[in-house]
């Protein structure tokens, strides 16, 4: 089915750790998205692309990287793991015309 | 800069009830306007969604949504509810010039037999 895949499902990762969170559309949205998401918190935007090589810091980037060398593909990184990073993170996409975003499944991550 | 307040984290209601989940936005821009749902351990779907035109918006399973600028509200009605509405409810604004989606914190909604 076409949308937004996103692995692994879940992680458990130990502080100071590094890991990569993959996200894919096979939509040919241009604009990719890394949302995390904290209980009563809503969502909150970590970084955002609107095309293959172009990329940008949303509300809460600090601790993440990401890059986005093809248009289909998105990757989060967490370079030194720290248990705020304890969250739900969802990848999402869309169009410019803005029809709304499709979002992936999420990546449970716990920092311990 | 936008920011969403959602006026309630948590409604319940019994089953058939009518449903009202508030929203209400801040932006010095024009926005866009959504209402976002997430089921139990799911990413979030849109339910419905204002660009332009009528104030008044509908999704396929009974919600509407209502824009009124002057109060800057975007608030989600549905007159009977079902068990199967039980999720999270999340409000959410773009600029219009930017697609850059500014999220609420969320109403969960319990229904009740």
């Amino acid at each position: 089915n076409a949308g937004v895949t996103q692995t692994p499902k879940f992680r458990i990762l130990k502080i100071g750790q590094s890991m990569t969170l993959q996200c894919t559309q096979d939509m040919n949205h241009n604009y990719m998205y890394w949302y995390r998401q904290d209980p009563g918190m809503g969502l909150k935007l970590i970084y955002y692309s609107v095309g293959a090589g172009i990329t940008d810091k949303g509300e809460v980037p600090n601790g993440y990287n990401v890059s986005r060398s093809t248009t289909e593909d998105f990757p989060l990184r967490l370079e030194l793991a720290a248990p705020s990073q304890t969250s739900v993170y969802f990848c999402a996409s869309s169009y410019p015309e803005l029809e709304g975003y499709t979002f992936g499944s999420g990546t449970r991550l716990t920092v311990v | 800069a936008q920011s969403v307040t959602q006026l309630d984290s948590q409604v319940p209601v019994f089953e058939e009830a009518p449903v009202e989940l508030r929203c209400n936005y801040s932006s010095s821009v024009s926005v866009y306007l959504f209402w976002y749902v997430q089921y139990p351990n799911q990413g979030l779907q849109l339910l419905l969604k204002y660009l332009s035109g009528s104030t008044l918006v509908e999704s396929i399973n009974g919600f509407e949504a209502e824009f009124n600028k002057s109060q800057t509200s975007f608030h989600l009605r549905k007159p009977s509810v079902h068990i199967s509405d039980t999720a999270e409810y999340f409000c959410a604004v773009s600029p219009v010039a930017a697609q850059k989606l500014v999220f609420g914190q969320g109403t969960r909604l319990t229904i009740n037999p």
